[in-house]
Order: structure tokens, then C-alpha cells, then sequence
């Protein structure tokens, strides 16, 4: 059983397209984090949300943490082809090791 | 340096030799990960270590798989009688602490042949 279940799994849109991404969980996180990986490198950190309802903002990005902070969104605005990418999402529930989700395919043509 | 250095880049190995896989955290970082990842997969979770703790070793695979770090310095993953089943990149990360977020090297790309 995932214990992060990330929706959807592939996303191919078109240069200007507003597009969310979903990552979803049973347990309870003290936070969560979003990171985007580009072939051939490791993962990138974008942004760590920590209080439950926390919305935070990076250019065209906007992150939000559910109230019970059991999931978290990841909504582009205007995708570009530079956000191309894998989008996975991580957290520690409890005090287990960091876990990641199988990760968004993201693909914006242009 | 600026972030996490993983060595080598690329590995090709012969089946049944061992490997040592190399990661310089970034200085200060007390926690540090190692994780593997097939071709269009996920992030596989093999061991933790968080300052001077015990460190957590339930994901290793194996018991032919084995890490160490020194304190809060380089840790080497070891591959003993590697297998094809072996072939991924290996990432490692460092963090000042188990919540905040994770810088990654670019990783080591193993190949058993």
C-alpha cells in the first residue's frame, strides 16, 4: 500500500493550460513537501507546507495543505514548457522516515 | 561545497562484484538519506541516518547492501555481489533536520552487467 497516493500519474498539456496535481494520504503529517525532478537529476525542493490550511505561493505555483494535513494540491497557472517535470510529493508521518509518493509526470508542449 | 556530491556519477559493474557508492552532504546536515530509483519510478527508501542516532536500516533491500557514515560527514552505501536486479540510480540527501526539506545530489547511475 502507497502511503502517498499522487493523481494523476502522467499529465500532458498545452504552453498556457492551468493544471493541479493531487497528493493524498490516510495518515497525518506534520508536513509535507513538494519537489520537481528533471531527467538525469535528483529531486529539487519547491516547497515545504507545515501548517494544516497553509497556502503558499512560488511565481506560478500555488501550494496548498488540507486542513487536517493528510493531503496537499499543487496547482500551475499558465504551464510553460520549462515546468516539464516529475512532481513528487514527501512527508514524515509520525516519526517514520521520509516518504515520497510515485510522482506526477507532468509534460507542457509548446 | 554548495550541495550534496554524489561519486561516482556512473557505474558499470560486472555481476557478483561489489560496489561503494559515495555522498558528501552538504556541512551541518544531520540527517541524511539514501534512496533508489529504477527507470520510471519512485523514490525507494533504503536507510536513514540523524546525527550520532542509531541509523534506520529497514529499507535496505538485503543483507548484501550496507552504509555507514561518520557523524555528520560522507556516508558510503556498499553493494556486495551485485545483482542486475541492482541497476538504478542511487540518490542520496541531507537535511539540518528530519522536517525540513531535502537537498539531493544528481545521484549515481549503477549499472550491473
Amino acid at each position: 500500500t502507497q502511503l502517498l497516493e499522487q493523481s494523476p500519474q502522467f499529465l500532458s498539456i498545452q504552453e498556457g493550460e492551468n493544471l493541479t496535481v493531487y497528493c493524498n494520504s490516510s495518515s497525518v503529517f506534520s508536513s509535507l513537501q513538494w519537489y520537481r525532478q528533471e531527467p538525469g537529476e535528483g529531486p529539487v525542493l519547491l516547497v515545504t507546507v507545515v501548517t494544516g490550511g497553509e497556502v503558499k505561493k512560488l511565481k506560478r505555483l500555488t501550494f496548498q495543505f488540507g486542513d487536517a494535513r493528510k493531503d496537499s494540491s499543487l496547482h500551475i497557472t499558465a504551464a510553460q514548457p520549462g515546468d516539464t517535470g516529475l512532481y513528487l510529493c514527501a512527508g514524515v508521518p509520525g516519526y517514520s522516515t521520509l516518504t515520497f509518493g510515485k510522482g506526477t509526470m507532468l509534460l507542457v508542449s509548446p | 561545497g554548495a550541495g550534496v556530491s554524489q561519486s561516482p556519477s556512473n557505474k558499470v559493474t560486472e555481476k557478483g562484484k561489489d560496489v561503494e557508492l559515495r555522498c558528501d552532504p552538504i556541512s551541518g546536515h544531520t540527517a541524511l538519506y539514501w534512496y533508489r530509483q529504477r527507470l520510471g519510478q519512485g523514490l525507494e527508501f533504503l536507510i536513514y541516518f540523524q546525527g550520532n542516532s542509531a541509523p534506520d536500516k529497514s529499507g535496505l533491500p538485503s543483507d548484501r547492501f550496507s552504509a555507514e557514515r561518520t557523524g555528520e560527514s560522507v556516508s558510503t552505501l556498499t553493494i556486495q555481489r551485485t545483482q542486475q536486479e541492482d541497476s538504478a540510480v542511487y540518490l542520496c540527501a541531507s537535511s539540518p533536520d528530519r522536517d525540513y526539506g531535502y537537498t539531493f545530489g544528481s545521484g549515481t547511475r549503477l549499472t550491473v552487467v
